[in-house]
C-alpha cells in the first residue's frame, strides 16, 4: 500500500475559489511531483521539488503554485480555480528520482463549475 | 527533448491470450524508460524499468518489456492475459533533471 496520501479525493468548486490540494508521504522522501491528468489520460508534469525549500515548474504551464516547507508536505494551490483547471491531479514522491521508481498518491478529482 | 510515444489509444485482448502495448521513444543519449500502470480511481504503480543491461527486462505481476534500440522501441508485453490486467498503462522517460515524462497512456482491456 502506497504511503503518500492526497486529499480531497474529489473535489467540486465553483469559479474564482481558493483551493489547496493536500499531497503529503510518510517515507521521508525528498523528491516530490505533481502531475496534471487530461480526462483523456495524459499526464503531464506541472511542479516538482527536490527538498525542503526547493520548488520548480514543470513542462506544462500552470496557474498553480507549491510550496515545500516541511519534506512530508507537498500542497498544490489554485488561488482562482477555473473550469480550465478541472481535471485529475497526482502527486508523487521518489527517494532518488525517476530511475529507482515513483510512488504516486491515488489523485485529486478537481471539477470546477 | 526526450519523449515517448503510444500509438493506441486502446488495446483490446482475449483472456489468455498474449499482450501487447506498445511504446517508442524519441531521445538523445541513453534512454531510461519504464512502465507504469494505473487501475480505476488509483494512482500509477511502477511496473519495470529499463535503464542498462539487457534487453529483455522483466516486472511485476508477470510482465515484461522488450528494449530495442535499433527500432527506438519499449514494447510491453504478457504471455497470457488475465481480466485483472485491465487498466491504463503508461510509458515513461527519464527526461532530464531526474524527472519522469510519460506517454499519453493506452487503456488495456482484456475480454473474458
Amino acid at each position: 500500500e502506497a504511503d503518500i496520501y492526497q486529499t480531497p479525493r474529489y473535489l467540486v468548486i465553483g469559479t474564482g475559489k481558493k483551493i489547496t490540494l493536500e499531497c503529503s508521504q510518510t517515507m521521508g522522501h525528498d523528491k516530490m511531483y505533481w502531475y496534471q491528468q487530461d480526462p483523456g489520460m495524459e499526464l503531464h508534469l506541472i511542479h516538482y521539488s527536490y527538498g525542503v525549500n526547493s520548488t520548480e515548474k514543470g513542462d506544462l504551464s500552470s496557474e498553480s503554485t507549491v510550496s515545500r516547507i516541511r519534506t512530508e508536505h507537498f500542497p498544490l494551490t489554485l488561488e482562482s480555480a477555473r473550469p480550465s483547471h478541472t481535471s485529475q491531479y497526482l502527486c508523487a514522491s521518489s527517494e532518488k528520482g525517476a530511475f529507482y521508481g515513483y510512488t504516486f498518491g491515488s489523485g485529486t478529482r478537481l471539477t470546477v463549475v | 527533448a526526450q519523449s515517448v510515444a503510444q500509438p493506441e489509444d486502446q488495446v483490446n485482448v482475449a483472456e489468455g491470450n498474449p499482450l501487447t502495448v506498445k511504446c517508442t521513444y524519441s531521445v538523445s543519449g541513453n534512454p531510461y524508460l519504464f512502465w507504469y500502470v494505473q487501475y480505476p480511481n488509483r494512482g500509477l504503480q511502477f511496473l519495470l524499468k529499463y535503464i542498462t543491461g539487457d534487453n529483455l527486462v522483466k516486472g511485476s505481476y508477470g510482465f515484461e518489456a522488450e528494449f530495442n534500440k535499433s527500432q527506438t522501441s519499449f514494447h510491453l508485453k504478457k504471455p497470457s492475459a488475465l481480466v485483472s490486467d485491465s487498466a491504463l498503462y503508461f510509458c515513461a522517460v527519464e527526461g532530464g533533471a531526474n524527472n519522469l515524462f510519460f506517454g499519453t497512456g493506452t487503456r488495456l482491456t482484456v475480454i473474458p
